[in-house]
């Protein structure tokens, strides 16, 4: 199976702050990474497909890049509506698998 | 419009088999590329995708609950179901069916989920 790692486990951040996080996968996957957001008590959103197309209705302040192994999360602006934990997942080849997770906080 | 919705016991006991109903609507399972899966998330701990159901009816799980899992379609219902065999604590989580759209270029995701069913394993 695909191994996907998150750095950092958790991050603190202010408004307005630019935040990226990373997403490292065992084995070169091309671009098939989508990242997650989940909200507590919530289920997950999709925010980003292919590792850098943006999801219908997520604002642009967020962006994905990366490809093979290496992959990124940016918020541009933190606002408060994007403390949350962000998860990676690769859609290379089954079982399909995510990061550990990310959380974003205050 | 597309929705999701989990159903099943909320508490089930050591051993015993864990069968979770996924009903939704607004697509259906018989277009090509489209597939379902069921995740879990146990308290404050990570995704894990447990087992997805395509179109075409070709299954995909977990490499370590493999032995333990049986996901199957009706689309005359709408629904998938998921089955799990001898739970344990463990296996105590929240479990999610979400909504798998193929896109161009052949990448897919997970863009509609159900709200979630916390499943606890107790006796």
């Amino acid at each position: 199976d695909i191994q996907m790692t998150q750095s950092p486990s958790s991050l603190s951040a202010s408004v307005g702050d630019r935040v990226t996080i990373f997403c490292r996968a065992s084995q070169s996957i091309g671009n098939y990474l989508n990242w997650y957001q989940q909200k507590p008590g919530k289920a997950p959103r999709l925010l980003i497909y292919a590792a850098s197309s943006l999801q219908s209705g997520v604002p642009s302040r967020l962006s994905g890049s990366g490809s093979g192994t290496e992959f990124s999360l940016t918020i541009s602006s933190l606002q408060p509506e994007d403390f949350a934990t962000y998860y990676c997942q690769q859609s290379y080849i089954s079982p399909l698998t995510f990061g550990g997770g990310t959380k974003v906080e205050i | 419009q597309i929705t999701l919705k989990e159903s099943g016991p909320t508490v089930v006991k050591p051993t015993q088999t864990l069968t979770l109903t996924c009903d939704f609507s607004g697509f259906s399972l018989n277009t090509g590329g489209v597939g379902v899966g069921w995740l879990r998330q146990p308290p404050g701990k990570a995704l894990e995708c447990l087992a997805v159901i395509y179109w075409d009816d070709t299954k995909r799980y977990s490499s370590s609950l493999k032995s333990r899992l049986t996901i199957t379609k009706d689309t005359s219902k709408n629904h998938v179901v998921l089955t799990m065999t001898n739970m344990d604590p463990v296996d105590t989580a929240t479990y999610f069916c979400a909504h798998l759209d193929r896109r161009s270029g052949g990448y897919s995701a997970f863009d509609y989920w159900g709200q979630g069913a916390l499943v606890t394993v107790s006796s």
